[in-house]
């Protein structure tokens, strides 16, 4: 099946500092990236969708220059935190889409975000 | 907008029984795709099965085989011969079949329990 990875699975960063979190599609071209923040025991929350080459569409309720997002080639998506507060510690998720019939998503394993 | 309903927050099973969680949804399409999705202390997101919606035959995998009840808008999970391994947070979720974005849609989650 198709492989999603993501870089780092876990980093502490202090307040005000910015950390980037990477996606990566291992064996298929992902013409749609994902990026999900999750709270414990709670469900994932769609941050923003993107597409190579176009810039990310983010749901309401989400600060675009907080969470700034890049889509720049078929098989990689960042997701760069600036300026971080405790309050954005959290455990992200990325997820992929390719182009074929079946649309499906698949999912990297999570970067668990400690903001001190 | 679609809305996904997971009513359980949490559920046990004795190992090797048998156990249903349960689902329900609010669409008004008609071409849809649903899924249920685990996801254990990894935090990884595992696929566990999928329904299409013009499909009347109820999806199986293993162990795992849902009841989807399409005029009812219900899609229920049912884990026959459960085990350890079972235990996990399990989201259903829905994804409409047209749309550039199709993105899915996650209910709350229900966390399974499996006793020895």
């Amino acid at each position: 099946g198709a492989v999603v990875s993501q870089h780092p699975s876990r980093v502490i960063c202090k307040s005000g500092t910015s950390v980037k979190i990477e996606c990566r599609s291992l064996d298929f071209q992902a013409t749609t990236m994902f990026w999900y923040r999750q709270f414990p025991k709670q469900s994932l929350m769609l941050m923003a969708t993107s597409n190579e080459g176009s810039k990310a569409t983010y749901e309401q309720g989400v600060e675009k220059d907080k969470f700034l997002i890049n889509h720049a080639s078929l098989t990689l998506s960042t997701l760069t935190v600036t300026s971080a507060h405790p309050e954005d510690s959290s455990f992200y998720i990325c997820s992929a889409r390719g182009d074929r019939g079946d649309y499906e998503q698949y999912f990297g394993p999570g970067t668990r975000l400690t903001v001190t | 907008a679609q809305t996904v309903t997971q009513s359980q927050p949490e559920m046990s099973v004795q190992e090797a029984e048998t156990v249903t969680l349960s689902c329900t949804y609010d669409t008004s399409e008609s071409d849809y795709y649903l899924f249920w999705y685990k996801q254990p202390p990894s935090r990884q997101m595992i696929l566990v099965i999928r329904q299409e919606a013009y499909k009347q035959q109820n999806a199986t995998e293993n162990r795992f085989s849902v009841n989807f009840q399409k005029a009812a808008k219900s899609f229920s999970l049912k884990i026959s011969d459960s085990q350890l391994g079972d235990a996990a947070m399990y989201f259903c979720a829905y994804r409409s079949a047209w749309g550039s974005a199709r993105q899915l849609t996650f209910g709350s989650g229900t966390q399974l329990t499996v006793l020895p």
